[in-house]
């Protein structure tokens, strides 16, 4: 079974603070990515990473970086965190390529408050 | 617009009835639609794929795809309390990484 674990479930920060959250999965996966996920507002893709050393931005990515130093690590940093930020914070991977729909599995989620 | 339009909810139906679950988009280009089940403070699991119009079941889940209206739905059969659950739809372009998802309908199964 593919697992893609979150570095912590609960966080609690204070504005201005640098912040990192860690995802991991085992599955040798190329494609990893970062979601926030606020209510109604669904999950919105912050970065996602094609494979080792490449991101690309998604649809919501001020105030974020990422990070891909190794393929089963993908981290992501909230540079100088504000209380706008406050959001529960999901990865997830996927296999690339192939010729099939390959599906992304997600982590548990951490949730993320910032005072 | 939104991509994907999903109503949010919550929706409260007693055990043993069929359950209906809509959204809408505005993409012509989608092609793989999905849909994935949310337990409360747990990550979105993969419940049901389907790449073309038409009906696709698993068990007691139906899922149904209508290119022409631009219109999918998740049915659910003979629902159970552990179905309680938010259930959010994502649809995709074939080998595109980005996934539009719906903002997800609350569920919840009475016993």
């Amino acid at each position: 079974d593919v697992k893609v674990t979150q570095s912590s479930r609960y966080l609690v920060k204070r504005t201005g603070e640098k912040v990192f959250l860690e995802c991991v999965q085992d599955m040798d996966h190329e494609n990893m990515f970062w979601y926030r996920q606020d209510p109604g507002l669904g999950l919105r893709l912050i970065y996602f990473s094609y494979d080792v050393k490449m991101k690309e931005k998604g649809d919501i990515p001020e105030g974020y970086s990422v990070s891909r130093e190794k393929k089963e690590r993908f981290s992501l940093i909230l540079e100088s965190a504000s209380t706008n930020q406050t959001s529960m914070y999901l990865c997830a991977s996927r296999l690339a390529g192939g010729s099939s729909y390959n599906e992304q599995f997600f982590g548990p989620g951490t949730r993320l408050t910032v005072l | 617009q939104k991509e994907v339009e999903q109503d949010p909810g919550p929706l409260s139906v007693p055990e043993g009835a069929i359950v209906s679950l809509n959204c809408t988009y505005s993409n012509s280009a989608f092609q793989y639609f999905m849909w994935y089940r949310q337990y409360s403070r747990k990550g979105p699991e993969l419940l049901m794929y389907t790449y073309s119009s038409g009906n696709k079941e698993d068990g007691r889940f139906t899922a149904q795809v209508d290119k022409s209206s631009k219109y999918i739905s998740l049915f659910i059969r003979d629902s159970q309390p552990s179905d309680s659950a938010t259930y959010l739809c994502a649809m995709t372009i074939y080998n595109f990484n980005k996934f539009y998802f719906g903002s997800g309908t609350k569920l919840n199964v009475k016993p």
